[in-house]
Order: C-alpha cells, then sequence, then structure tokens
C-alpha cells in the first residue's frame, strides 16, 4: 500500500523555535506538497516541488522554507514559529504535475505554538 | 481570488437520503476536478474525480457531475451512510503553466449523516 508518512502526528512548540516538519513518501512521486488547513479557509498551499532541490513558493510561503535533498523527502521549515502558524500541515505527493491522479496526503502533523 | 468555491460549510442529511454536495470554480483552464473526503485527525483521502471532457464519472455510491457551461460540479452520494460524515473538499488542477499550481482546494463542506 502506497504512504506518505509524516513524522509526527503532534507538536507543542514555542514561539521563535525553528520547526522541523517532515514527509517521507514510498511511491517515487517526483511532485511533492505541502499545504495547512484551517477552519473555514480549507487548504492552503505552502510549497512544492517537482524535482529533488527543486522547490516553488504556493499561495501563501512567507515564514516557511523547505528542503528536498532526496527524491522521498520533502522538510517544511518554520524559521521562527509564530502563534499564527497554528495550525494542521499536511504534506502529498503525486505521479503527475496536473491532477488527473490526485494526490495521496499523509496523515497530517498538529502543530500548535505556544 | 477564490478560483474554487464550495458556499455551503456544512450540510445534514438523513441517512438513506441522497447528499448533494457542491462547488463552483472560475478558472476556464481547470482539466481535473476531484473530491477529498476527511476525516478529524487524519490526512484527505480521494474519493473520485473527472475530466474537463466529461459530464458524469460514477462509482458505486457516488457520482460526481460536471456543467462546463456553468462552471458547476456536484458530488451525488446515494444512499448515504453514517460513516460518510466527513469534510469533503472540491479540488481542480490545470495543465503546468494553466494558472494554478498544484490542486487548487475549495473551503470543504460538512456533511453531517444523521441516523
Amino acid at each position: 500500500d502506497v504512504k506518505v508518512t509524516q513524522s509526527s502526528r503532534y507538536l507543542v512548540k514555542r514561539t521563535g523555535e525553528k520547526v522541523f516538519l517532515e514527509c517521507v513518501q514510498d511511491m517515487d512521486h517526483e511532485n511533492m506538497f505541502w499545504y495547512r488547513q484551517d477552519p473555514g479557509l480549507g487548504l492552503r498551499l505552502i510549497y512544492f516541488s517537482y524535482d529533488v532541490k527543486m522547490k516553488e513558493k504556493g499561495d501563501i510561503p512567507e515564514g516557511y522554507s523547505v528542503s528536498r535533498e532526496k527524491k522521498e523527502r520533502f522538510s517544511l521549515i518554520l524559521e521562527s514559529a509564530s502563534t499564527n502558524q497554528t495550525s494542521m500541515y499536511l504534506c502529498a505527493s503525486s505521479l503527475t504535475q496536473g491532477g488527473s491522479y490526485g494526490y495521496t496526503f499523509g496523515s497530517g502533523t498538529r502543530l500548535t505554538v505556544v | 481570488d477564490q478560483q474554487v468555491k464550495q458556499n455551503s460549510p456544512s450540510l445534514s442529511v438523513q441517512e438513506g437520503r441522497i447528499s448533494i454536495l457542491n462547488c463552483d470554480y472560475t478558472n476556464s483552464m481547470f482539466d481535473y476536478f476531484l473530491w477529498y473526503k476527511k476525516y478529524p485527525a487524519e490526512g484527505p483521502t480521494f474519493l473520485i474525480s473527472i475530466s474537463s471532457i466529461k459530464d458524469k464519472n460514477e462509482d458505486g455510491r457516488f457520482t460526481v457531475f460536471l456543467n462546463k457551461s456553468a462552471k458547476h460540479l456536484s458530488l451525488h452520494i446515494v444512499p448515504s451512510q453514517p460513516g460518510d460524515s466527513a469534510v469533503y473538499f472540491c479540488a481542480a488542477s490545470t495543465p503546468v503553466g494553466g494558472g494554478a499550481d498544484g490542486l487548487t482546494f475549495g473551503k470543504g463542506t460538512h456533511l453531517i449523516i444523521q441516523p
């Protein structure tokens, strides 16, 4: 069964901390994505990557960076966590850049910044 | 500018009846439309999709209808079951260079199936 694995289900971090959210997929997909989900706002794209060492900004990249050193791993970095980054973070991967195959999502990381 | 809109934040339907979830879009470059289902504390799971050249796609209890002239799609669930209670996201994609990156999601509709 194909999988996207996010390293933590729940995280609590302090304001100003540097936070790493890890995502690994075992499907040999080239395309990987980070979204955040907030009530009433749906899923918003933070960053995405179409290849190793390649990254592109999504709709809300401010306060975040990403790293893709290996094909299977896509990391989201909060440089200095703030309370407005408290959210559910979802990683996804896909076979194609377009949506015909859809995305496979991880289970999500619920991050609370205090 | 919200390119994919789900105007109903929530919908309550009796078990056994039909659930109809609606979605509107503005970008005429979208070539695929997808529906995802999400339970609390889990990631979204793919439900069903439709190409923009089709007007209907069916998979078991789930049918998606696309009205391209109205830029509207809907998901029908018949019959509705308690396990269908979840948040449903409408999503759309464009070919590369089509004006959107990745999948563009609506804000979701919380479907509640009443016993």
